[in-house]
């Protein structure tokens, strides 16, 4: 079966913190998403990676960052927690452009 | 950015009803996909049709696609109390490289 994993279903943070969002996934998934997920603004996208070491910015790039050493992780970075940053952020993947994509459970950050 | 919009955006039907939802879209696809969300869990892919397809199958659940309208809908049959979910329609610029979400359709299936 198919399985992406985030490391943490919820956080707790201060603002100012440096926060890392983990995700791994176990089916050697050329893409990588990084959403994030709020009460009336459906899923936005905020990165996204089509290979090693590549990034993409999506629409709300600002205030976050990205890595992927590794084909399987891709970790999501926040440099200086804020609050407005207090949402669900979700994982998923892709084998491929334009093909279903797989989401992880989901992260709850709380920037307090 | 391009971004399909849903509608309703909450339904509430009793079990054994029909569930109909709309998502419109605003620019040409390659790709159209419906996924399902329980509450605070992550979401599970039901359908993907193609720009070149009319409809398609699963099990309960049917999907159009009109490319003139830039719309598509989605079936649920006979619905069923574990149906209840947000159900989100995701679409593709035509590089297929990003797939876009709207908000959701809350659906509620009481028994």
């Amino acid at each position: 079966d198919v399985k992406v994993t985030q490391s943490s279903r919820y956080l707790v943070k201060r603002t100012g913190e440096k926060v890392f969002l983990e995700c791994v996934q176990d089916m050697d998934h050329e893409n990588m998403f990084w959403y994030r997920q709020d009460p009336g603004l459906g899923l936005r996208l905020i990165y996204f990676s089509y290979d090693v070491k590549m990034k993409e910015k999506g629409d709300i790039p600002e205030g976050y960052s990205v890595s992927r050493e590794k084909k399987e992780r891709f970790s999501l970075i926040l440099e200086s927690a804020s609050t407005n940053q207090t949402s669900m952020y979700l994982c998923a993947s892709s084998p491929f452009s334009g093909n279903t994509i797989y989401f992880g459970e989901g992260s709850w950050l709380t920037v307090v | 950015s391009q971004q399909g919009e849903e509608d309703p955006q909450a339904l509430s039907i009793q079990e054994g009803e029909n569930a109909t939802m709309n998502c419109s879209y605003k620019t040409s696809i390659n790709n159209l996909q419906w996924y399902r969300q329980n509450s605070g869990r992550g979401l599970v892919h039901l359908i993907l049709i193609r720009s070149n397809e009319r409809e398609k199958h699963s099990g309960r659940l049917r999907v159009t696609l009109d490319t003139s309208k830039k719309s598509s809908s989605l079936l649920i049959t006979a619905s069923r109390a574990a149906d209840t979910a947000s159900y989100f329609c995701a679409t593709d610029e035509n590089t297929g490289n990003q797939f876009y979400f709207g908000t959701g359709t809350s659906l509620t299936v009481i028994p």
